[in-house]
């Protein structure tokens, strides 16, 4: 078992849909990440968190530690969301990352 | 937000070359930047972690003196990969860590290719 799972591993969604990706995880984290990548490679971070929720336009993040579980969503999702979109959970003393397998949107208009 | 430079973005080279891979913090400073490897259709795996001033931690399973990391300054961290083989092809991508925003920052990543 990974120590940071996503779920689903593939998502197609219409236009216009609310998406959510799942994140769940084992280690004790000081933070959790949510990156963004796209077809061909560069990588860009979407969110930290600690703790409760976070917002950015269309974009949302939410962590309950208790569960160790996280959630992204997006509100009226376009295609140019189409992404690989993934988790990693770390931090600490050493602010090492353990990366999820990363779930891959595919947005249709 | 911060930013995460890496150069070249692109590289191709000969069996047996040695390529070297820079990442730099543009407008922070970085004592700890991280090496990452990612393999088609995989996540990211670390390889190291860059301290400046002192040397690389490895992960277990990376040849260090393959994979050798210089982060003298506080900007900038290298990576350079020796007698590059095929195998070695891959997307290697570095993050820095800045203290002042306590998060890691991402750079766009170098796709190299071992011909």
């Amino acid at each position: 078992k990974n120590e940071v799972e996503q779920s689903p591993q593939n998502l197609t969604a219409q236009e216009g849909e609310f998406i959510t990706i799942n994140c769940s995880y084992s280690v004790g984290i000081s933070a959790l990440h949510w990156l963004q990548q796209h077809p061909g490679g560069g990588i860009v971070s979407l969110f930290m968190l600690s703790s409760g929720k976070k917002k950015h336009g269309r974009l949302i993040a939410t962590i309950n530690i208790q569960e160790k579980h996280s959630s992204l969503h997006i509100t009226a999702s376009h295609p140019r969301d189409s992404a690989v979109y993934i988790c990693a959970a770390g931090g600490g003393a050493t602010n090492k990352l353990i990366f999820g397998t990363g779930t891959l949107l595919a947005v249709q208009p | 937000g911060a930013v995460v430079s890496q150069h070249p973005s692109r590289v191709i080279c000969k069996s047996g070359t040695s390529v070297k891979i820079e990442c730099r913090s543009l407008d922070f400073q970085a004592t700890t930047m991280f090496w990452y490897r990612q393999f088609p259709k995989q996540s990211l795996m670390l390889m190291a972690t860059s301290n400046e001033g002192s040397k690389a931690t490895y992960e277990q399973g990376v040849e260090k003196d393959k994979f050798l990391i210089n982060h003298a300054s506080l900007t900038l961290s290298t990576l350079t990969v020796t007698s590059a083989h095929p195998e070695d092809s891959s997307f290697y991508i570095c993050s820095a860590f800045s203290d002042q925003y306590n998060e890691q920052f991402f750079g766009p990543g170098t796709r190299l290719t071992v011909l």
